[in-house]
């Protein structure tokens, strides 16, 4: 019962390098996004997707890109990275539909990513 | 657009008493649902509680239960009972449909035993 999972959970980088943030899930979901949480914050939406194939950005998309090539997996680039992208990313999955479900978003553990 | 609002920064309370966390929202949809998740220092986000708007009954889970409010815009949380493991930050979110989750700022909760 795996559910969301984030690799890799710590990491450092150097200004300008790029990496990518890995997040699956095993639950069927459609709806996959991330978020990041700045000290004393709420979280904020960086990109989303509701499907294979399907992106779209959210609130501070910027440095960031996001592929769906599968239902599971949605990975985070952050293509060149600075200081201000010091951040935990929480990657997150729901059904896009399903008053089953409640519409509920689940969360991975989170990735801290800290750029020097 | 969609917006969630905590308006207590911090709260505290003495171990096995009762705290109410505050939350309001703004939409203009009739149909969404609203959430109570618990951050603690780990940062997992964990799920306390949710609430369909369409169900007028507050939605209770063991010592965690709402008071939903629609027409007031109004979401709040009651803890009772409180234990030194419900010490977290407490965020309130909203849902409206496939839309995205719309989360407050946050509420850090001591627990004073």
């Amino acid at each position: 019962n795996a559910g969301v999972t984030q690799t890799p959970k710590f990491q450092v980088l150097k200004t300008g390098q790029s990496m990518t943030l890995q997040c699956a899930q095993d639950m069927n979901h459609e709806y996959m996004s991330w978020y990041r949480q700045d000290p004393g914050m709420g979280l904020r939406l960086i990109h989303y997707s509701v499907g294979a194939g399907i992106t779209d950005q959210g609130e501070v998309p910027n440095g960031y890109n996001v592929s769906r090539s599968t239902t599971e997996d949605f990975p985070l680039r952050l293509l060149s990275a600075a200081p201000s992208q010091t951040s935990v990313y929480f990657c997150a999955s729901s059904y896009s539909q399903g008053a089953l479900s409640g519409n509920t978003i689940y969360f991975g553990e989170g990735s801290w990513l800290t750029v020097v | 657009a969609q917006t969630v609002t905590q308006s207590q920064p911090e709260m505290s309370v003495q171990e096995a008493e009762t705290v109410t966390l505050s939350c309001t929202y703004d939409t203009s949809e009739s149909d969404y649902y609203l959430f109570w998740y618990k951050q603690p220092p780990s940062r997992q986000m964990i799920l306390v509680i949710r609430q369909e708007a369409y169900k007028q009954q507050n939605a209770t889970e063991n010592r965690f239960s709402v008071n939903f409010q629609k027409a007031a815009k109004s979401f709040s949380l009651k803890i009772s009972d409180s234990q030194l493991g419900d010490a977290a930050m407490y965020f309130c979110a909203y849902r409206a449909g496939a839309q995205k989750l719309v989360f407050g700022q946050g509420t850090r909760l001591t627990i004073n035993p």
